[in-house]
């Protein structure tokens, strides 16, 4: 139990499917995160959360729609997604924005 | 974005053997952190090690230790007598000025019995 729990942990969707990854944390942080991990690249911050406000959003694309409602849970909702969106999509949380970060154990999403 | 290079891609080494990984970083910064994170094949991303730039006092912790060179940008972990459960993918990883942590591609380590 790393503190930081993400449901569902794999996930097999259509193109044309809506779907919403969760993630939870009970450790009392102030800011949560979601990061892409695709094969052979380096990990790519997607976005920040901080007292449930987004403060940054880098380039993501719009079939991507994160929601923070509160400071311990994070979703990541999906529509209309590409194959090339297949990845794995990890959640992370810090007590403040400059510090260590405890990740989830991720949701493995592949993309048919 | 300022990078975080990971120079090795793979590393094999043979149970009970020392091994560094290498992590060479970019800064604009005077203040900055650095960090290592392992990930087993389990997938979560595990925390080892957060530095801050005016300490560049060498850590050790078991048999992990970190070499913080700032005059070369520079932060070297190493596994001594490693271990098979040392198997997995380390990644070196910046933060600083208005930047959220940047990971450098990862090193996989396997350490065969």
């Amino acid at each position: 139990e790393t503190g930081v729990t993400q449901t569902p942990r794999h996930l097999v969707m259509g193109m044309t499917n809506k779907k919403s990854l969760k993630c939870e944390q009970h450790l009392g942080h102030n800011a949560m995160y979601w990061y892409k991990q695709s094969a052979k690249k380096p990990l790519e911050l997607m976005f920040v959360y901080s007292l449930e406000e987004r403060v940054e959003n880098n380039s993501v694309p719009s079939r991507f729609s994160p929601e923070c409602p509160n400071s311990s849970h994070l979703f990541l909702h999906l529509h209309t997604l590409q194959p090339e969106d297949s990845a794995l999509y990890l959640c992370a949380s810090s007590q403040d924005l400059f510090d260590g970060y405890t990740f989830g154990s991720g949701t493995r999403l592949t993309v048919v | 974005a300022q990078k975080v290079t990971q120079a090795q891609t793979e590393i094999s080494v043979v149970e009970k053997e020392d091994v560094t990984l290498d992590c060479v970083y970019e800064t604009r910064d005077t203040t900055y952190y650095l960090f290592w994170y392992k990930q087993p094949p389990s997938g979560e991303l595990v925390f080892l090690i957060r530095r801050n730039s005016f300490d560049e006092q060498n850590e050790i912790s078991g048999r992990y230790s970190w070499n913080f060179q700032k005059s070369t940008s520079s932060f070297n972990f190493t596994i001594t007598a490693s271990q098979v459960v040392d198997s997995a993918v380390y990644f070196c990883a910046r933060q600083g000025g208005s930047e959220k942590l940047v990971f450098g591609k990862g090193t996989k380590l396997t350490v065969n019995p």
